[in-house]
C-alpha cells in the first residue's frame, strides 16, 4: 500500500459507456495527478491540480472529465473512449507541485 | 522534442555484473532530477533523487553533469530483483506555468539473469 489508493484496479468499457476512476490520499499532499500510461510510451500527464485547482490540462481531449473536490479526492470521468485509450492510468500526489512523487497502483483500462 | 531521452533496452546482464544507464534531458533550466523504478504491471517507485554532486544508495550511484544535461545511474553486483524498468524523470517549470512538473523518459529495462 503506497498510500495512494486507486479503484478500480481495473476496467473494461464500451465506447458508449460512462465510468469514473477514483483516486485517494491521505498523505496531507496537496498536487494531485493523472498520468496515461500506454505500451512503449512514457508516461503522459493529463492533469494537475494543486490545492484542488487545476493547474494544468496537457491537451487531453474533453472525453476525459477531471474532478478534484478536495486535496485528497481525485476523479477521472470517463464518457465515449476510443480503443486508443485504453491503457494503464496512474494518479500520483505530491506535497507541492513538481516535488516528490506517491503513485497509485493505477486502473488498468480496456476500452472495446 | 522529447524532453526527457533514454535507450530503452533491454538491457540483459548476469548476477554480479555492473550495469549503467543514461538519460539526456532538452531543457538546461530543469531543476531537479530522479531515477524511479516500474516493476511489470506496477506503478513507478521512486528509486533516488540526483544530485550535482553525484550520490550514492549502496549498490546503486547516480550522477548528473549539467553542462553536458546528462544523468546516469550506475548498478553495482546486480541482483535478480534488480530486474525492472528504470524512468528517468526531470523537474522542470511547466509552460506557461510558475510550478513545476516532471517529465518522465520513457524507461530503460533491464532484466538480470542468474
Amino acid at each position: 500500500e503506497t498510500g495512494v489508493t486507486q479503484t478500480p484496479r481495473h476496467l473494461v468499457m464500451g465506447m458508449t459507456n460512462k465510468k469514473s476512476l477514483k483516486c485517494e490520499q491521505h498523505l496531507g499532499h496537496n498536487a494531485m495527478y493523472w498520468y496515461k500510461q500506454s505500451a512503449k510510451k512514457p508516461l503522459e500527464l493529463m492533469f494537475v491540480y494543486n490545492f484542488k485547482e487545476q493547474t494544468e490540462n496537457n491537451s487531453v481531449p474533453s472525453r476525459f472529465s477531471p474532478e478534484c473536490p478536495n486535496s485528497s479526492h481525485l476523479f477521472l470521468h470517463l464518457h465515449t473512449l476510443q480503443p486508443e485509450d485504453s491503457a494503464l492510468y496512474l494518479c500520483a500526489s505530491s506535497p507541492r507541485q513538481g516535488g516528490g512523487y506517491t503513485f497509485g497502483s493505477g486502473t488498468r483500462l480496456t476500452v472495446v | 522534442r522529447k524532453e526527457v531521452e533514454q535507450d530503452p533496452g533491454p538491457f540483459n546482464v548476469p548476477e554480479g555484473a555492473t550495469v549503467a544507464f543514461n538519460c539526456t534531458y532538452s531543457n538546461s533550466a530543469s531543476q531537479s532530477f530522479f531515477w524511479y523504478r516500474q516493476d511489470c504491471r506496477k506503478e513507478p517507485k521512486l528509486l533516488m533523487s540526483v544530485y550535482s554532486s553525484g550520490n550514492e544508495d549502496g549498490r546503486f550511484t547516480a550522477q548528473l553533469n549539467r553542462a553536458s544535461q546528462y544523468i546516469s545511474l550506475l548498478i553495482r553486483d546486480s541482483k535478480l530483483s534488480d530486474s525492472a524498468t528504470y524512468l528517468c524523470v526531470v523537474n522542470e517549470r511547466g509552460r506557461g506555468s510558475t510550478l513545476g512538473r516532471l517529465y518522465f523518459g520513457r524507461g530503460t529495462q533491464l532484466t538480470v539473469w542468474p
